[in-house]
């Protein structure tokens, strides 16, 4: 699986856009890019994936680039609720069931 | 609300008890998976049913032991397990075979600390 790269920590004020960049160099043609977070003390949630074309869900909206080395995760209006870890997991769709690597993910918290 | 109900919440065990966790997704979902999140770790795979058969191993000592009886149910069988094996353990579950990348939906896990 390809290896995602994204910074260890960000603050995003409430009420503003929080833009979350995952580097994804190694890609290949066929492997999605997911993204998940993690609030203390729970599972992680699922919020996006994507292949190739932006994608926007109720949650957030994911930006890939035309070469999809990158992407970026925008919470349109964060909340104090949004504060967590985020994760972005480069995967490939095969046969069988998945196996979803994480990296460290990126901390975010979101400031009154 | 997930889908996905793991039980119990917090277990504290000695190192010679067996105990079981259990895993229960509502999604009616074909594949159920258990990962190892450690204390400023990432999470772990640890392993993968897809259709009630073990797919995955990754590696993981023979003092966990994983039974899949339905594609509803999951469980991890715990016995002499060391100070280390503390964590939080989590379950998830997916649809797989239908493409278009379906995601993984995660319970919220046990807390297991090992004395």
């Amino acid at each position: 699986d390809a290896k995602t790269t994204q910074p260890t920590s960000m603050d995003c004020a409430e009420g503003r856009a929080a833009n979350l960049p995952c580097n994804h160099s190694t890609i290949s043609g066929n492997e999605y890019v997911y993204w998940y977070r993690q609030i203390h003390s729970q599972g992680p949630q699922y919020i996006i994936h994507g292949l190739k074309n932006n994608e926007t869900n109720e949650m957030a909206s994911l930006i890939i680039t035309e070469d999809r080395k990158s992407s970026t995760l925008i919470l349109p209006h964060a909340t104090l609720r949004d504060t967590a870890v985020y994760y972005c997991i480069v995967r490939a769709i095969i046969q069988g069931a998945q196996k979803l690597v994480f990296g460290q993910g990126t901390r975010l918290t979101i400031n009154p | 609300e997930t889908g996905v109900t793991q039980t119990p919440r917090h277990l504290v065990m000695g190192m010679t008890n067996k105990k079981s966790l259990k895993c229960e997704q509502h999604l009616g979902h074909n594949a159920m998976y258990w990962y190892k999140q450690s204390a400023k770790k990432p999470l772990e795979l640890m392993f993968v049913y897809n259709f009630k058969e073990q797919t995955e191993n990754n590696s993981v000592p023979s003092r966990f032991s994983p039974e899949c009886p339905n594609s509803s149910h999951l469980f991890l069988h715990l016995h002499t397990l060391q100070p280390e094996d503390s964590a939080l353990y989590l379950c998830a579950s997916s649809q797989e075979g239908g493409g278009a990348g379906q995601p993984q939906h995660f319970g919220d896990g046990t807390r297991l600390s090992i004395l």
